[in-house]
């Protein structure tokens, strides 16, 4: 089915590993995004991408690395977890821009950091 | 920062009833006002999104009212059933960061049996 595509579904950490979330869609999607959820705060933004090889911080990029290499593919990096990057992440895509279109989510990934 | 203000925080209903959340929002250069839905477990899925050159948009049991002079939206849920138990998030346009949404703090709705 078409969509957006994160693996893995779940991940616990030990402080101070690093781990990739992976983003895949096959929508021919230009903009992708990354969010985390938090409880009571919606989602924030942490990075975005406009098309391959363009990529942007949101507001909450820090301890976060982002490429975009090809157009369905948007991992995010995180460097050296910290427990305060539990989290639930939802990547996005959407057509240019997503204000027009909305974004189709991804169905998340629950990461714990202990 | 564009700032996005959600009410209720939560909300239980019962059946056959109706739900209504509401979004204030900051700017008034949007176009675009969309709500999603949210169930545990899933990411959130749009359900219906309006434009600012109408008032108000149906689709099925779902209704956006939109206030441009108040700077509010709000999202009428008629005939509430159980399947609708959710959390519901307004989003508006950002200024910056690509166009992407910033998204209000989410309403659970509860519909009772």
């Amino acid at each position: 089915n078409a969509g957006v595509t994160q693996t893995p579904k779940f991940q616990v950490l030990k402080t101070g590993q690093s781990m990739t979330l992976q983003c895949a869609q096959d929508m021919n999607h230009e903009y992708m995004s990354w969010y985390r959820q938090d409880p009571g705060m919606g989602l924030r933004l942490i990075h975005y991408s406009v098309g391959a090889g363009i990529t942007d911080q949101g507001e909450v990029p820090n301890g976060y690395n982002v490429s975009r290499s090809t157009t369905e593919d948007f991992p995010l990096r995180l460097l050296s977890a910290a427990p305060s990057q539990t989290s639930v992440y939802f990547c996005a895509s959407s057509l240019p821009p997503p204000s027009n279109y909305g974004y189709t989510f991804g169905s998340g990934t629950r990461l714990t950091v202990v | 920062q564009q700032q996005v203000k959600q009410s209720p925080q939560s909300l239980i209903v019962q059946k056959g009833g109706i739900s209504i959340i509401n979004c204030a929002y900051e700017n008034t250069a949007f176009d675009y006002f969309p709500w999603y839905q949210q169930f545990p477990g899933k990411g959130p899925a749009l359900l219906i999104a309006i434009r600012p050159d109408v008032s108000e948009k149906k689709e099925g049991r779902f209704t956006i009212s939109f206030n441009k002079s108040a700077k509010q939206f709000s999202l009428h849920i008629m005939d509430s059933q159980p399947g609708d138990s959710a959390t519901y998030f307004c989003a508006v346009k950002r200024e910056n960061y690509g166009q992407n949404f910033v998204f209000g703090p989410g309403t659970r709705l509860s519909v009772l049996p």
